[in-house]
């Protein structure tokens, strides 16, 4: 069965550093991987999808991912943090079953201090 | 941009009264989607339709039916709720590309 883990409930950063949200998945075949970033009380907002290509890739207001697959890992990164990356962010991954719906994780809160 | 539009923020309702949650979508999207959230539990699958009048259950169907008469929309319903249907409820819609769009949700208190 598809599924994605975010091993961290909380990652907290200060201001102008590197952040990491991590995610892993487990899959049949090559994976479809996204992330979604949330607001308090709003909906969920994409950021950024791995389907083929450069394990790199590059998304919404300056995050990238990194898709490693001997690791089976699709991590969620930013150079620089900002105050107003603090949000809930998710990873899902694509159910290659199910009409393809995505599978998410349980989400993990990053709060970024000044 | 893609819209998805629900119709109602916040609802308080009381226990065993019948709650219609409505979302519409205006990008012809074939699939759309209705989510919960619950803390700690991240969004968990309700019901799900890829075609007007087409529905299929999600990974938590009891207690809730859904409606897509129309292809834009896509209603959930909640015949008696309950307390423990208490939640944030997400409604999107899927693009040919995969990637899913959401409405601002709707927070339902079950008093």
């Amino acid at each position: 069965a598809q599924s994605v883990a975010q091993p961290e409930d909380q990652v907290n950063v200060a201001e102008g550093n590197p952040l990491t949200v991590k995610c892993t998945y487990s899959v049949s075949g090559n994976p479809y991987l996204f992330w979604y970033v949330q607001y308090p009380n709003r909906g969920l907002q994409f950021l950024l999808k791995y389907i083929t290509g450069d394990n790199l890739v590059k998304g919404s207001y300056g995050f990238e991912a990194e898709f490693n697959k001997s690791q089976t890992s699709f991590h969620l990164k930013k150079p620089s943090a900002l105050v107003s990356d603090s949000a809930l962010y998710f990873c899902a991954v694509r159910d290659r079953g199910s009409q393809g719906n995505l599978i998410f994780g349980k989400g993990t809160k990053l709060s970024v201090k000044p | 941009d893609v819209k998805v539009t629900q119709s109602s923020r916040y609802l308080v309702k009381r226990t065993g009264e019948k709650v219609f949650l409505e979302c519409v979508q205006d990008m012809d999207h074939e699939n759309m989607f209705w989510y919960r959230q619950d803390p700690g539990l991240g969004l968990r699958l309700i019901y799900f339709s890829y075609d007007v009048k087409m529905k299929e259950k999600g990974d938590i169907p009891e207690g809730y039916s859904v409606s897509r008469e129309k292809k834009e929309r896509f209603s959930l319903i909640l015949e008696s709720a309950s307390t423990n249907q208490t939640s944030m409820y997400l409604c999107a819609s899927r693009s040919a590309a995969g990637e899913l769009f959401f409405g601002e949700g709707s927070r339902l208190t079950v008093l």
